[in-house]
Order: C-alpha cells, then structure tokens, then sequence
C-alpha cells in the first residue's frame, strides 16, 4: 500500500524566514496532495492541495510544489509568523487500490521564534 | 456554524470498561471517517463511512467498532478498552470521500 514519509519532525526558524516541509510517497498513481494545519488543541484544517496535474500552487505565503517524477512535494511558508506555529501533515490520495482514501505523514511540528 | 462535533473531549477510564465516543456533524455530508493520532505516528485512519448503513475499516480497526444509522452521526466504540488504545482521536467528515476533510477538535481518551 501507500506510504508516506515526511521530514523534518520538527523545525524552528525565526519569525519572516522561510520554512519548507518535504512528504515523499510511494505509489506514482497517487494524484491528490493535500496539506493540514493543526493548531494546539484544535482538529486539523485543509491549508492546501494540489493535485497531480499541476506542479506548484500557491495561496499567499503558503505554495506546495509537486514532483511526480521523483515522487515528493512540498510545502513552502514564507515569511513566517508566530501564528504560522503549529502541527502540518501532509496526505496522499489515490493510487492503485486506495482511490479516495488519505494516507497522513507522521507531521512536522513547526515554531515560529519571534 | 459548520462544524463536527465530538463528545467527549477528555475521558480517562479503566481497561475493559465500554465506552463511546461520539460525532455528529451538520453539514449534510456523505462520508466521515474515525482516526487516531499518536506520536510519530501521524493519523491513522480506524473506519469510515461512505453514508447510512455502510461501514469499512481502516488500517487500525482492530479494538475498535462503528456504525452509521443517521447521515449526522457516526459513534467510535471501543467495547473492551486497553492502554494501547490510549490516544487523540479525531472524526472527519467530508462531502464525498477525496474531498477536504472537516475535522472534530478530537476527544483524548487515557485507558489505565
């Protein structure tokens, strides 16, 4: 089945640097990529997606880029901010045999230092 | 207010003593699913739900029973609990099952 590795498990920048989290899957028929923002006691929320005919999207400070080929994408905030402090995960749909069904990564816990 | 709504949303209890987590969501939506979050584990999804009467598992059912008589509403049970099952766990619903994920603010169960 899919697997779904995403790194790093946690990362600290300074507030307006950049931060970038990578997922790399398994399954190349997978073709819907979206990411979720957990905040401190609250259920995850859909920040982004992209889907496999597109290769970078962008919404403001958030992008996510996709690399069919090698088989990872990636969320890029830029010019963080201390509410930008939180849980991602990254997920996978599609694939032979999962259609429709999200597969999460182990999520990156991201601090923002003002 | 659009919402997914779970009760409760901390409970510690005692190895073997029933217990049901409960969900309901108000946005008419066709799928919702059952997940829990562990450390390093990321979520993990435990079973969902295409609509009324139609239940499958995930990839960690084991423990762990649902059902689905109304669209709204969609129950976790854990019939025997263990300490293994000690966790945060999330309900999700969606208008269909790729679409975006509406999640619960999660329930956080300690099994002793």
């Amino acid at each position: 089945g899919e697997n779904v590795e995403q790194h790093p498990s946690t990362l600290s920048v300074q507030e307006g640097d950049s931060a970038v989290i990578k997922c790399t899957y398994s399954d190349s028929a997978s073709n819907y990529f979206p990411w979720y923002k957990q905040e401190l006691g609250k259920g995850p929320q859909l920040i982004i997606d992209i889907r496999s005919n597109v290769g970078e999207k962008k919404d403001q400070r958030i992008a996510v880029t996709l690399n069919k080929t090698a088989k990872h994408f990636s969320l890029h905030i830029t010019e963080t901010q201390p509410e930008d402090s939180a849980v991602y995960f990254c997920a996978v749909e599609g694939g032979s045999g999962n259609t429709g069904k999200l597969i999460f990564g182990q999520g990156t816990t991201l601090q923002v230092k003002p | 207010e659009a919402q997914v709504t779970q009760n409760p949303r901390y409970l510690i209890t005692v190895t073997g003593k029933k217990l049901t987590v409960t969900c309901s969501q108000n946005m008419n939506h066709e799928y919702m699913s059952w997940y829990r979050q562990d450390p390093g584990l990321g979520l993990r999804q435990i079973y969902y739900s295409m609509n009324v009467e139609a239940t499958d598992k995930g990839d960690v059912p084991e423990g762990y029973k649902v059902s689905r008589k109304e669209k709204r509403n969609f129950p976790l049970i854990l019939e025997s609990p263990s300490p293994n099952q000690t966790s945060l766990y999330f309900c999700a619903s969606s208008p269909w099952k790729a679409g975006e994920l509406f999640f619960g603010e999660g329930s956080r169960l300690t099994v002793l």
